[in-house]
């Protein structure tokens, strides 16, 4: 079962709102992403999760904070977001975070759309 | 850097035709090679993988075999049908990677299939 479960499916949220992107996966994965995709473009990443620590900050502004919980979650906090911030906001997981195969398939959940207002 | 290119899109095609999208890509080493499908209003599922040279990936009818002679991995389909249209993403996974993998993707490519 190649599962990745995100919530809320659709979120709006003022600028001035506090909110939370939240994703779980139970495959025993130990690599967690957050990708950022905007309308007809491919997805770009922003963080990844290693083994519950965090290994790649694609220089994303600091409005938009990771949390890996333990290994099978991983949250987004989010805080004094932008209009251009809206977005689909894809979870993601993997085998091996550690780089060791170049096999490691990485397996997407269907996303949180997001609307800032 | 690590790069993929996909042909430009849309392509439209009429039901029970005959489908590639080309991908070709720029890496060093061995990586990994993917295809993704992203149906209207949902996420990325994966389609097909290969993880080394000559090997073919399929799934649902969808085919790739990965070229590193050519450095592509087009995809094929013999018969669309029009619950196929989605957008394409071919990727690639680096063979090394510390703390974690970094997929580079194609810009996508829209199919529509008409009946």
């Amino acid at each position: 079962d190649t599962e990745v479960t995100q919530t809320p499916k659709h979120l709006v949220m003022g600028m001035t709102n506090k909110k939370s992107l939240k994703c779980e996966q139970h495959m025993g994965h130990r690599a967690m992403y957050w990708y950022k995709q905007k309308a007809k473009k491919p997805p770009e990443l922003m963080f990844v999760y290693s083994y519950e620590k965090l290994s790649i900050n694609e220089s994303v502004p600091s409005r938009f904070s990771p949390e890996c919980p333990n290994s099978s979650l991983l949250n987004l906090h989010l805080h004094a977001l932008q209009p251009e911030d809206s977005a689909l906001y894809l979870c993601a997981s993997s085998q091996d975070g550690a780089g060791k195969s170049s096999g490691n398939t990485i397996y997407f959940g269907e996303g949180s759309w997001l609307t800032v207002v | 850097g690590d790069s993929v290119t996909q042909m430009e899109g849309p392509v439209t095609l009429s039901e029970e035709a005959f489908l590639t999208i080309n991908c070709t890509y720029t890496a060093t080493g061995y990586p990994s090679l993917f295809w993704y499908v992203q149906y209207p209003g949902e996420g990325l599922q994966l389609l097909l993988k290969a993880t080394k040279a000559d090997d073919k990936g399929s799934n649902k009818g969808f085919e790739a075999t990965y070229r590193k002679e050519t450095t592509s991995f087009h995809l094929e389909k013999g018969s669309v049908q029009v619950s196929d249209s989605a957008v394409y993403f071919c990727a690639l996974n680096p063979p090394l990677t510390g703390g974690g993998n970094k997929l580079t993707f194609g810009t996508g490519t829209q199919l529509k299939v008409e009946l």
